[in-house]
């Protein structure tokens, strides 16, 4: 089961911030929240991940809320390129349990 | 470097054939997972490899699938009597090792089952 919920669909304009949210209401203690997109046709890339503090890299910046149950994937300066569909994913990382579950993801259109 | 290589990229069947996808990960990498896609949605997990061994196929579908590892390098998807339910994209991705690695993959085998 997806553990997430994710608008469907979100456009931005080129050049500005894409503020992604997602939902993990029931996300436990153990799980970290990860971020991947598709571009269409092409296999998932890894963009980014946390577990409780916020992170930057040099795709994306990761918020997470001091409960956990929610964050937001930021993209400081959308470029058409970026136009994917983009999973929030909880995952278990124990050792055992290292399937991710995609959900449905929010389909990005960034508009010239 | 050479990333994470799936062959064919697109495979035709008939009803009831058998087929085999082939994923090559990137050198080095231990674990290698295998995921399906069916159109408009998500990749779903069917199954993680941690060198030779499959460490949880708890996604394979029914007993129709199987998957191989053998030299812990390349891996094979086997799907016999192919349904038609069964077209989708077949993606393989591979990591260093499990735990926190993040996970790259390939390109994709569309699989149409006629």
């Amino acid at each position: 089961d997806a553990k997430t919920t994710q608008p469907t669909s979100m456009d931005c304009a080129e050049g500005r911030a894409a503020n992604l949210p997602c939902n993990h209401s029931t996300i436990s203690g153990n799980e970290y929240v990860y971020w991947y997109r598709q571009i269409h046709s092409q296999g998932p890339q890894y963009i980014i991940h946390g577990l409780k503090n916020n992170e930057t890299n040099e795709m994306a910046s990761l918020i997470i809320t001091e409960d956990r149950k929610s964050s937001t994937l930021i993209l400081p300066h959308a470029t058409l390129r970026d136009t994917a569909v983009y999973y929030c994913i909880v995952r278990v990382v124990d050792g055992t349990g290292n399937q991710f579950y995609f959900g449905t993801g929010t389909s990005l259109t960034v508009i010239p | 470097g050479a990333g994470v290589s799936q062959t064919p990229s697109n495979k035709v069947t008939e009803k009831g054939k058998y087929v085999e996808l082939r994923c090559d990960p990137i050198s080095g990498h231990t674990a290698l997972y295998w995921y399906r896609q069916s159109l408009g949605q998500g990749p779903e997990f069917l199954i993680y490899f941690q060198g030779t061994g499959a460490a949880d196929d708890s996604g394979l579908p029914n007993d129709r699938f199987f998957a191989v590892r053998p030299e812990g390098s390349v891996s094979t998807l086997k799907i016999q009597r192919t349904e038609r339910g069964d077209s989708a994209v077949y993606l393989c991705a591979s990591s260093l090792n499990s735990g926190t690695d993040e996970q790259f993959f390939g390109p994709g085998t569309r699989l149409t089952v006629l």
